[in-house]
């Protein structure tokens, strides 16, 4: 049974870059896609991106110029960077595994890592 | 980028009642169509995806349907523990998005 694991330093302060990891366990790293999801009362759940197993990314338009999907298939561990937060960053941000086509949706989710930009 | 909008976005339902939620596409998605399933405190889960397809070990009294623009996931009878938020998720088109959410409360 794969799990995803997320981790994060939980506060961030205005205009650093938040960093987080997810280990993938249990399972394979190749042939997915490796989705970043966020979730906020503001704004629901958001699509940030997704990375694959061979390095190809695609981000949300809206947070693309702030974000740097990566991946580690040697660790099997995944990376996010959001650079020069704000408040409206603050989420809890999800690790998500999909199948080989979008159309299959998402299947595993990691507990959330939350996180805070504060001063 | 499109728009999914739920309805309703709260519902207050009894054990044993069927219940259908609606999620509309700003265009049309093909039935590029998940649907998830949001307990609280806890991480989404797949219940559906192409619309209509159940994930695997998804209980049976719950279905999709739908085409084009609009779509419904139905609970067939409500049980304890369908009591949870759930999302419509386009895959359809980038930027991913999902609908806002229909909280399911007991009455």
């Amino acid at each position: 049974q794969v799990q995803l694991q997320e981790s994060g330093p939980g506060l961030v302060k205005p205009s650093e870059t938040l960093s987080l990891t997810c280990v993938v366990s249990g399972g394979s790293i190749s042939n997915y896609y490796w989705y970043w999801i966020r979730q906020s009362p503001e704004k629901g759940l958001e699509w940030i991106g997704f990375v694959l197993y061979g390095g190809g990314t695609n981000y949300n338009a809206s947070l693309k110029s702030r974000v740097t999907m990566s991946v580690d298939t040697s660790k099997s561990q995944l990376s996010l960077k959001v650079n020069s937060v704000t408040a409206a960053d603050t989420a809890v941000y999800y690790c998500v595994r999909g199948r080989s086509n979008h159309f299959y949706g998402m299947d595993v989710w990691g507990q959330g890592s939350p996180v805070i930009v504060s001063s | 980028d499109i728009q999914l909008t739920q309805s309703p976005s709260f519902l207050s339902a009894s054990i044993g009642e069927r219940v259908t939620i609606r999620c509309r596409a700003s265009q049309d998605i093909n039935s590029y169509l998940a649907w998830y399933q949001q307990k609280s405190g806890k991480a989404p889960q797949l219940l559906m995806y192409g619309a209509s397809t159940l994930q695997s070990g998804v209980p049976s009294r719950f279905s999709g349907s739908g085409s084009g623009r609009e779509y419904t996931l139905t609970i067939s009878s409500l049980q304890p523990e369908d009591f949870a938020t759930y999302y419509c998720q386009q895959v359809n088109s980038y930027p991913l998005t999902f609908g806002g959410g229909t909280k399911v409360e007991i009455k």
